[in-house]
């Protein structure tokens, strides 16, 4: 079956505190690429990375990395240095087929 | 270049009405995608359409309908509506068929429906 999980429901920290958001996932698929999407309150699902299961380096991008890990099943991100305008619910998402498979999400907070 | 618009934003409605979602995707792409999100929960597939034909559905009822226009533009229908239909409906727009494998699906923010 194709699934994510992410079992962290909420993570609250303080602003400059790194964090990192778990996210294991399940596929019959030798291939898959996976995401990550940021949802602020606004609703609107942003974007933040595509990663394809035959590219196992790690990524980094300003304040945002991310952990592929295959053997674990595993593609978590971190933000360094969290800032408040990073709260929000963040996804982890597989592709099925043509469709975008979710997890449940973990809601940020970051406070000053 | 405008995003993905969907309109209206937020929606009343009463158990048992019909409602019409709308989505423009972004200029140039043919594929758009709904999707429901329940409170709480991540989004979940309802249906996608490229160049006017459905081409994946999930597990909804009939109650759900989709259409695609000549301008790539969709429209949602709910049908018979129930108050477990109460969530954020979000539209996705991708340049082609294979969203994931050649291009990314862009949301737009969503319509709340509320069903009372």
């Amino acid at each position: 079956a194709q699934k994510v999980t992410q079992a962290q429901t909420e993570i609250s920290v303080v602003e400059k505190e790194d964090v990192t958001l778990d996210c294991v996932y399940e596929t019959r698929d030798t291939t898959y690429y996976l995401f990550w999407y940021k949802q602020p309150p606004s609703g609107e699902l942003v974007f933040l990375i595509r990663r394809n299961s035959f590219d196992e380096q790690n990524e980094i991008s300003g304040r945002y990395s991310w952990n592929f890990q295959k053997s674990t099943s595993s593609f978590n991100f971190t933000i360094t240095a969290s800032q408040v305008v990073d709260s929000a619910v963040y996804f982890c998402a597989l592709i099925d087929t043509d469709k975008l498979i979710f997890g449940t999400g973990t809601r940020l907070q970051v406070f000053p | 270049d405008a995003g993905v618009t969907q309109s209206p934003t937020h929606l009343i409605k009463t158990r048992g009405q019909q409602v019409t979602l709308r989505c423009s995707p972004i200029s140039g792409h043919k594929s758009v995608s709904w999707y429901q999100q329940v409170l709480g929960q991540g989004p979940q597939f309802i249906f996608q359409y490229y160049e006017k034909e459905e081409r994946g559905r999930g597990n909804f009822p009939d109650r759900f309908s989709a259409r695609q226009f000549p301008n790539y533009s969709s429209e949602l229908n709910v049908n018979a509506l129930l108050l477990g239909d109460s969530a954020l409906y979000l539209c996705a727009s991708s340049l082609g068929l294979k969203q994931g494998r050649n291009t990314e699906a862009f949301f737009g923010q969503g319509t709340r429906l509320t069903v009372v």
